[in-house]
């Protein structure tokens, strides 16, 4: 155990519908991200907050919406979604944001959401 | 882009065997990160080396880094089936407003019993 959850662990869903991914760690850290993994492709990061400010946004396409209420907590709202959307989806947490830590910072993985898009 | 790219893309080997994955990157970065990841899941931290730092030990780990060549290694030692998974390597980097961790595609470690 890493300290981060994921739920729901598996999800399919039709290009039609409106689901969300929850993401909370325990680890009392300020970072949270959201990470996208495809076969045979390398990690891709999708979303960075700091202190529930989002600090990264990586070109990602609007049916993607990101939420960080507090600290602990990291939504990913998706809707009208496309078959090459089905991935694992990666939430991730460290201590800080390097930006304001200027330190290298761990990052604490949950196990992820493997969702297919129909 | 200063993506790690790991090679091999896949490496079987039998257990008690020695395992080394390499890792290289395109620009100057200030630290190089290894990570583990078994099937399906999340990935795990395994070890962290700065840029001034040439070889670090974690266990059954080493980890070595050249920023002349912009290369790294992992060596797991006397490998267990337990150890297959995929091995990745990751970048930081800060240039401007623009640090992130980069990660390479993985290579697949496969341990036979």
């Amino acid at each position: 155990e890493t300290g981060v959850t994921q739920t729901p662990r598996h999800l399919v869903m039709g290009m039609t519908n409106k689901k969300s991914l929850k993401c909370e760690q325990h680890l009392g850290h300020n970072a949270m991200y959201w990470y996208k993994q495809s076969a045979k492709k390398p990690l891709e990061l999708m979303f960075v907050y700091s202190l529930e400010e989002r600090v990264e946004n990586n070109s990602v396409p609007s049916r993607f919406s990101p939420e960080c209420p507090n600290s602990s907590h990291l939504f990913l709202h998706l809707h009208t979604l496309q078959p090459e959307d089905s991935a694992l989806y990666l939430c991730a947490s460290s201590q800080g944001w390097f930006e304001t830590s200027g330190a290298p910072e761990t990052q604490y993985f949950g196990p992820g959401t493997r969702l297919l898009v129909l | 882009s200063q993506q790690g790219e790991e090679d091999p893309q896949a490496l079987s080997i039998q257990e008690g065997e020695n395992a080394t994955m390499n890792c290289s990157y395109k620009t100057s970065i200030n630290n190089l990160q290894w990570y583990r990841q078994n099937s399906g899941r999340g990935l795990v931290h395994l070890i962290l080396i700065r840029s001034n730092e040439r070889e670090k030990h974690s266990g059954r780990l080493r980890v070595t880094l050249d920023t002349s060549k912009k290369s790294s290694s992992l060596l797991i030692t006397a490998s267990r089936a337990a150890d297959t998974a995929s091995y990745f390597c990751a970048t930081d980097y800060s240039g401007g407003s623009n640090y992130k961790l980069t990660f390479g595609k993985g290579t697949l470690l496969t341990v036979n019993p």
